[in-house]
C-alpha cells in the first residue's frame, strides 16, 4: 500500500524567504508523485507533478520539487515566498502500475503555510 | 477550457436525509473520481467513475454511491446522512492516461445536523 508523509502540519516562513515543505512517500515502486494547493473555500489546483522524467520538477507560482529515490522523498520549494503563497499545500502519490492510470491518490495530511509580513 | 463544475457549493441537511451532489468535468475527460476531505480525517478517496462504470471504490460504506453519465457527468449519492458526513466532497476529471493529473472542482460543502 502507498502512503504518503508530511512532515509539519504548519509551517511559518518570513516574506521572502525560501520555503521548504516536506514530503516522503512509501511504495513498492516507483510512483507518481504530485503537489497540490487548495485556497479557502476553494478545490485543489496543481502545482507540479513527477512521472519519471527529470527529477528536479518546476511548476507554476515559482515552485519546484526533487524526486529523490534514495530518500524516497519529493520536497517542494520555492526561493522567495510571497503573501499570496499562504495556503494549504497536499502531496499526493498515486500507483505507476495501475491499469487505469492515476485517478486514485493517496494525500498526505496536508501542510498550511503562513506567510509573516 | 471550463474547468470541474461541482453544484451545489453549500448543502445544509438533515440527519437521515438522502443528497444527491452533482460534477461536470473537464471536456473530453473520461475520468471522474470523489474525494471526502474533512479536518479530522484529511483527504479520502471515495470512488472513480470510467466510461459509465465504477473503476475503483474507496473504504466508505455502502451508503455512498454514484453513477455516471454517457457525457461524462457524474453523480454522488449519500443515503440516511450521518453528522459524521459533514464534509467538503471534491470531484475531479482526468484524461485517465499515465501519468495526467486529477483536475478538481472546488466542492461541495455539506453540513449535516
Amino acid at each position: 500500500a502507498q502512503s504518503v508523509t508530511q512532515l509539519g502540519s504548519h509551517v511559518s516562513v518570513s516574506e521572502g524567504a525560501l520555503v521548504l515543505l516536506r514530503c516522503n512517500y512509501s511504495s513498492s515502486v516507483p510512483p507518481y508523485l504530485f503537489w497540490y494547493v487548495q485556497y479557502p473555500n476553494q478545490g485543489l489546483q496543481l502545482l507540479l507533478k513527477y512521472t519519471s522524467a527529470a527529477t528536479l520538477v518546476k511548476g507554476i507560482n515559482g515552485f519546484e520539487a526533487e524526486f529523490k529515490k534514495s530518500e524516497t522523498s519529493f520536497h517542494l520549494t520555492k526561493p522567495s515566498a510571497h503573501m499570496s503563497d499562504a495556503a494549504e499545500y497536499f502531496c499526493a502519490v498515486s500507483d505507476r502500475l495501475s491499469n487505469f492510470g492515476n485517478e486514485k491518490l493517496t494525500f498526505g495530511t496536508g501542510t498550511r503555510l503562513t506567510i509573516i509580513p | 477550457k471550463a474547468g470541474v463544475t461541482q453544484t451545489p457549493r453549500y448543502l445544509i441537511k438533515t440527519r437521515g436525509q438522502q443528497v444527491t451532489l452533482s460534477c461536470s468535468p473537464i471536456s473530453g475527460h473520461r475520468s471522474v473520481s470523489w474525494y471526502q476531505q474533512t479536518p479530522g480525517q484529511g483527504l479520502q478517496f471515495l470512488f472513480e467513475y470510467f466510461s459509465e462504470t465504477q473503476r475503483n471504490k474507496g473504504n466508505f460504506p455502502g451508503r455512498f454511491s454514484g453513477r455516471q453519465f454517457s457525457n461524462s457527468r457524474s453523480e454522488m449519492n449519500v443515503s440516511t446522512l450521518e453528522l459524521g458526513d459533514s464534509a467538503l466532497y471534491l470531484c475531479a476529471s482526468s484524461l485517465a492516461q499515465g501519468g495526467s493529473p486529477l483536475h478538481f472542482g472546488n466542492g461541495t460543502r455539506l453540513t449535516v445536523t
